[in-house]
């Protein structure tokens, strides 16, 4: 079955140190996205990426960063210069067209203590 | 300014009843597709319905239509017969067609429904 992979679902990790969160998707898509979403925030893009090798910074970037070395692959870090690194985090991807959907993973809930 | 702007954050419908979920957007891009998803207590994003800024006819699909009116920037979902099932987020997106770079989806605050039984 074709899809989106997002793991862990939970995440726990102390204050200062980095947490990477995997996206794999197998739907031959050139674009991938990392969401944030907070309660009462709706989503919000922290990078995107439209090639193997490029990506660009969303409207939240500062604190996280990413790699696309991959077409399947789009793994998202999480620094400790995030000041506030607790949230759930989905990834997405699509074809290069304006007027189709993105496909969306099932999301990793991270929680810094 | 915000891109997209849902305006109820929480609804409350009847079972069997139908309620409509509104949407305005912004942009100054003829080429543009807007489109709606749900997302359960589990927080998986459902896709349900696309409009795209050329089309003539409002978009629908099952028990989901979209109420299409561009001079108003507006797309609203109307969910017809309401359903247990259907208590949700709800999230208004829109994507721009202006070149290579603009691929992402801006999304709304969203809009928590609840069916009543």
């Amino acid at each position: 079955d074709g899809g989106i992979t997002q793991s862990p679902k939970y995440l726990f990790r102390k204050e200062g140190q980095n947490v990477t969160l995997s996206c794999e998707q197998n739907l031959n898509h050139d674009a991938m996205y990392w969401y944030r979403q907070d309660p009462g925030q709706g989503l919000r893009l922290i990078y995107y990426s439209q090639i193997v090798n490029d990506f660009q910074k969303g409207d939240i970037a500062e604190g996280y960063s990413v790699s696309r070395e991959k077409k399947e692959s789009f793994p998202l870090t999480v620094t400790s210069a995030q000041k506030n690194p607790t949230a759930f985090y989905l990834c997405a991807s699509s074809i290069l067209d304006w007027n189709t959907e993105a496909f969306f993973g099932q999301g990793t809930r991270l929680t810094v203590v | 300014a915000q891109k997209i702007t849902q305006t109820q954050p929480g609804m409350f419908v009847q079972e069997k009843e139908a309620v409509t979920l509104d949407c305005t957007y912004d942009t100054s891009d003829p080429s543009y597709g807007l489109f709606w998803y749900k997302q359960p207590s589990s927080g998986e994003m459902i896709f349900l319905i696309y409009q795209g800024s050329y089309d003539q006819q409002n978009a629908t699909e099952g028990r989901y239509s979209l109420n299409f009116q561009k001079a108003r920037k507006s797309a609203n979902l109307v969910i017809s017969a309401s359903q247990l099932g259907d208590s949700a987020m709800y999230f208004c997106a829109m994507r721009e067609g202006s070149g290579g770079s603009n691929y992402k989806l801006t999304f709304g605050k969203g809009t928590l429904l609840t069916v009543n039984p």
